[in-house]
């Protein structure tokens, strides 16, 4: 099994600023993802980290916007740019073993951003 | 592309009666299926997962889902709610086909557990 770890849990941050979330998982993973969860909605994922290059976003999400790295198999940051109230969300680092027959995905507990 | 729908956003039960919590999933590879768990103000818990073999897939604290390929359906049941399973469920999709983990999730549905 894989333990991530997320830091800060918690922050309150203040309009037009940026915050860099990490993650650290405890063994090695072969994929991590960044998920987003605004107020009582479902997750959505931002991206792939890719180990020493570029994340790979999905739709509606943007490098100037969550630059994301990983430099290596397990740590990884995301940081939230510029950040608006609309950015208000649990941010979650998950990570798979990525073995087709049969990967397990662990998730981290989330990092609660309140933008004011 | 993959996508998952959880019929009804809410569902509230008796303690001690039957949970079902429908997830349908649309897929053109063979999906790996999820059933993960969010308590108030917590990260996500893995319930239970389907990757292959058996399709009635038993996970913690008494839930099982059945995977029906017939009817694309991966629903979560329990024969006897209790108060401390009042959260929110979401059901999620990965892929075999390489995806390496990458989910996605249907839009989750609170569960509400009566005395």
């Amino acid at each position: 099994s894989a333990v991530i770890s997320q830091k800060p849990s918690r922050d309150i941050c203040q309009r037009g600023t940026s915050l860099t979330i990490q993650c650290q998982v405890d063994s090695q993973v072969t994929m991590m993802f960044w998920y987003r969860q605004q107020p009582g909605q479902s997750l959505t994922l931002i991206a792939t980290a890719n180990q020493g290059s570029e994340a790979t976003y999905e739709s509606g999400f943007v490098i100037d916007k969550f630059p994301i790295s990983r430099p290596n198999l397990t740590f990884s940051t995301l940081t939230v740019s510029n950040m608006s109230p609309e950015d208000s969300s649990i941010y979650l680092c998950s990570a798979s073993t990525g073995a087709v027959s049969g990967n397990t995905i662990y998730f981290g507990e989330g990092s609660w951003l309140t933008v004011v | 592309a993959q996508s998952v729908t959880q019929l009804g956003s809410h569902v509230s039960v008796s303690e001690g009666a039957l949970v079902l919590l429908r997830c349908n999933y649309s897929s053109s590879v063979p999906p790996y299926l999820f059933w993960y768990v969010q308590y108030p103000n917590q990260g996500l818990q893995l319930l239970l997962k389907y990757t292959t073999g058996a399709t009635l897939v038993k996970g913690i604290n008494g839930f099982e889902a059945e995977f029906k390929k017939s009817e694309t359906s991966f629903h979560l049941t329990n024969p006897s709610a209790h108060m401390s399973d009042a959260a929110e469920y979401f059901c999620a999709v990965s892929d075999q086909n390489n995806q390496g983990g990458k989910l996605i999730f249907g839009q989750g549905t609170e569960l509400s557990v009566k005395p």
